[in-house]
């Protein structure tokens, strides 16, 4: 069955980066989009990017952009978010999630079970 | 970026009751993409309708979604006890979007 699934949690100091990973099986991965979405404690949903796993090509969130990459390693189905520049406020789980190749804008429809990072000095 | 509002914030229901929720656009959503997800304390959020009505996999038929252009509805008929949880709708006509969530609760 389709799985994506995240490492544990990280705590950072203000102004740190962070990488989290989000190793996927049980289908083709180069054949779907792997999105990155971020929740705030008690919070809505963020879209944060997506990735092509196939030509690597990426878009990101205006609101992230700079701040934000997405990587990924074909031979361990595997993609990576790292965010830079960490600030108090982007404290919240990071989700990594399925969309669909060939769209920049799409629905989610395998998840991770998500990533708290947690910013304190 | 198109912004969703979801409606009520919270709904109090009971189990065997039909919840309705409620997700306004504010500029029409492209070929009704939208989707609503469940999501419980803890969990990551669950798709149960994409393309506004069609049911994901293994989505029970007492979740429906209906709606176009501005205004699109989930229903959920004959409440189980596992149902109550926060619902997000999303657009993907344009970008991502969610709404804020609505809260259904026993």
């Amino acid at each position: 069955q389709v799985r994506l699934v995240q490492a544990g949690g990280e705590v950072r100091k203000p102004g740190a980066s962070v990488k989290l990973s989000c190793r996927t099986s049980g289908y083709t991965f180069t054949d779907y989009y792997i999105h990155w979405l971020r929740q705030a404690p008690g919070q809505g949903l963020e879209w944060v990017g997506w990735m092509n796993p196939h030509s690597e090509g990426y878009n990101y969130n205006e609101k992230f952009r700079g701040r934000v990459t997405v990587t990924r390693d074909k031979s361990i189905s595997t993609a990576y978010l790292e965010v830079s520049g960490l600030r108090s406020d982007d404290t919240a789980v990071f989700f990594c999630a399925r969309g669909q190749s060939g769209n920049s804008y799409w629905y989610f429809d395998y998840w991770g079970q998500g990533a708290l990072v947690t910013v304190s000095s | 970026d198109i912004v969703l509002t979801q409606s009520p914030g919270t709904l109090s229901s009971s189990p065997g009751e039909r919840a309705t929720l409620s997700c306004r656009a504010s500029q029409s959503v492209s070929s009704s993409q939208l989707a609503w997800y469940q999501q419980k304390p803890g969990q990551a959020p669950r798709l149960l309708i994409y393309g506004a009505s069609s049911r994901a996999i293994g989505i029970p038929d007492r979740f429906s979604g209906s709606g176009s252009g501005t205004d699109f509805t989930l229903t959920i008929n004959r409440l189980e006890p596992e149902d109550f949880a926060v619902y997000y709708c999303q657009q993907y006509g344009s970008s991502h979007t969610f709404g804020q969530g609505t809260k259904l609760e026993i």
